[in-house]
């Protein structure tokens, strides 16, 4: 399998603008994960997706951003309208099982790296 | 959540052994110790995971005291590509990962 793939790896926008963001999780993971990491907040976690259903979206900051899963192989995260400080890496993340009782553990993709001007 | 502490930053050198100490005072019983890498540019990978006593894998040890209340990373033998972040982390009853700030590991020659 070719792990977590997402897309774009970078991106730079200018403020205003919508941003999506899309991920392919491991096929086969009923799990998905969207977080973002910057220096001073460190790694968060956004929403997860269990079976396509987002479960907890309690990170995601404001209305701005918003998540999707449409199918089992395809997510998005989208913001509207981007400003400067969305700018962060924004990571994907798959796993087979709930990680809860440790069953098992998170595959992260290789992360986009959003500017926003 | 049960909250992780961890040292900020370390320095080691090729071929000795590193263990890098998390506290987690407030764990629950049902909680999983879990410890992730992260090299930069790249998202968290997952290095191992255990509950009590010992676990080792190819990569690492990890050891927890009876009251696991904190818990100790051991990566023998390091060399300069484990320079990373390693983040410990408790897995409890939700399926959500709290990350936090990590150790920076760094390794010279």
């Amino acid at each position: 399998d070719a792990g977590v793939i997402q897309s774009p790896r970078h991106e730079v926008t200018e403020m205003g603008q919508e941003v999506t963001l899309r991920c392919k999780p491991i096929s086969g993971h009923d799990y998905l994960f969207w977080y973002r990491q910057t220096m001073m907040r460190g790694l968060e976690l956004l929403i997860y997706f269990n079976n396509n259903v987002p479960i907890d979206d309690s990170g995601m900051p404001e209305d701005r951003f918003s998540a999707k899963m449409p199918n089992a192989s395809f997510s998005t995260l989208k913001i509207q309208p981007s400003e400067p400080r969305d700018s962060a890496v924004y990571f994907c993340a798959s796993s087979f099982r709930p990680l809860a009782g440790g069953q098992d553990e998170q595959f992260f993709g290789p992360g986009t790296r959003l500017t926003v001007l | 959540l049960a909250k992780t502490t961890q040292p900020i930053s370390m320095d080691s050198y090729e071929g000795q052994e590193v263990n890098i100490t998390c506290s987690h005072n407030n764990i629950a019983t049902n909680d999983y110790i879990t410890w992730y890498q992260q090299f930069p540019s790249q998202g968290p990978r997952f290095i191992i995971q255990g509950y009590k006593t010992k676990v080792t894998n190819e990569v690492a040890s990890l050891f927890i005291p009876a009251d696991r209340k904190s818990s100790t990373l051991s990566l023998p033998r390091v060399s300069l590509s484990d320079t990373a972040v390693y983040y410990c982390l408790v897995v409890g009853a939700g399926n959500m990962l709290t990350f936090g700030g990590g150790t920076r590991l760094m390794v010279k020659p």
